[in-house]
């Protein structure tokens, strides 16, 4: 089944303590993004990949690190997590590179919670 | 800076009544125009996208939206919704001169009352 997956789906953690959330699509995307959603606000890109070791920030960038070293993983990385990053994240891929100007597939989310 | 605005927060239709949700951007250039539409508890699935043409865009689950272009609008409509239809829904605009970033508009919560 064609899918974007995310890993975990929710997760409780404490101020500075690193941890990352994995992103995985099986549609040899090209594209590859995460938002994060927080209510009232919609969703905010957070950083984007046009393909393999290429990324670029997003509208919110700050306090969140990426890597693209292959085509199907995206892991969004937070080095010291704090309280405003508690959020709902969501990866999304593209079949093609200029991702945004085409339908973006999502994954089912990941609640984060910071104490 | 390109910004979108979904005006209604929530809306409430009685099952089987027409639905409008409104749209509007902020642009400068020609922009590429989406809607997304979210259930509870799930990731977000497109429901129809305007680049050019045809102004009038048909999408899946019956959904239509309308680019106006002078009224810097791209609402969605659909004649007749269904309880299936509750969910939030999102407007999202893109543009080159922005670079590959998607600007999303803050969603819409639509409740539907049997």
């Amino acid at each position: 089944e064609a899918q974007v997956t995310q890993n975990p789906r929710y997760l409780i953690t404490v101020t500075g303590k690193k941890l990352t959330v994995t992103c995985s699509q099986n549609m040899n995307h090209e594209y590859m993004s995460w938002y994060r959603q927080d209510p009232g606000l919609g969703l905010r890109q957070i950083y984007y990949s046009m393909n393999v070791e290429v990324t670029d920030k997003g509208d919110v960038p700050e306090g969140y690190k990426v890597s693209r070293k292959e085509k199907r993983n995206f892991p969004l990385i937070l080095e010291s997590p704090s309280p405003n990053q508690t959020s709902l994240y969501f990866c999304a891929s593209s079949l093609s590179p200029a991702g945004v100007f085409n339908e973006q597939f999502f994954g089912p989310g990941t609640r984060l919670t910071v104490l | 800076a390109q910004s979108v605005t979904q005006p209604d927060i929530h809306i409430t239709v009685s099952e089987g009544a027409s639905l409008e949700l409104r749209c509007n951007y902020s642009y400068g250039a020609t922009p590429y125009l989406f809607w997304y539409v979210q259930s509870p508890g799930q990731g977000l699935q497109l429901l129809l996208k305007y680049f050019s043409g045809d102004t009038l865009v048909q999408g899946i689950k019956g959904f239509e939206a309308e680019f106006k272009r002078s009224q810097s609008s791209f609402n969605l409509r659909k004649p007749s919704v269904h309880w299936s239809d509750a969910a939030e829904y999102f407007c999202a605009v893109g543009a080159k001169e922005y670079g590959n970033k998607l600007v999303f508009g803050a969603g819409t919560i639509l409740r539907v009352k049997s």
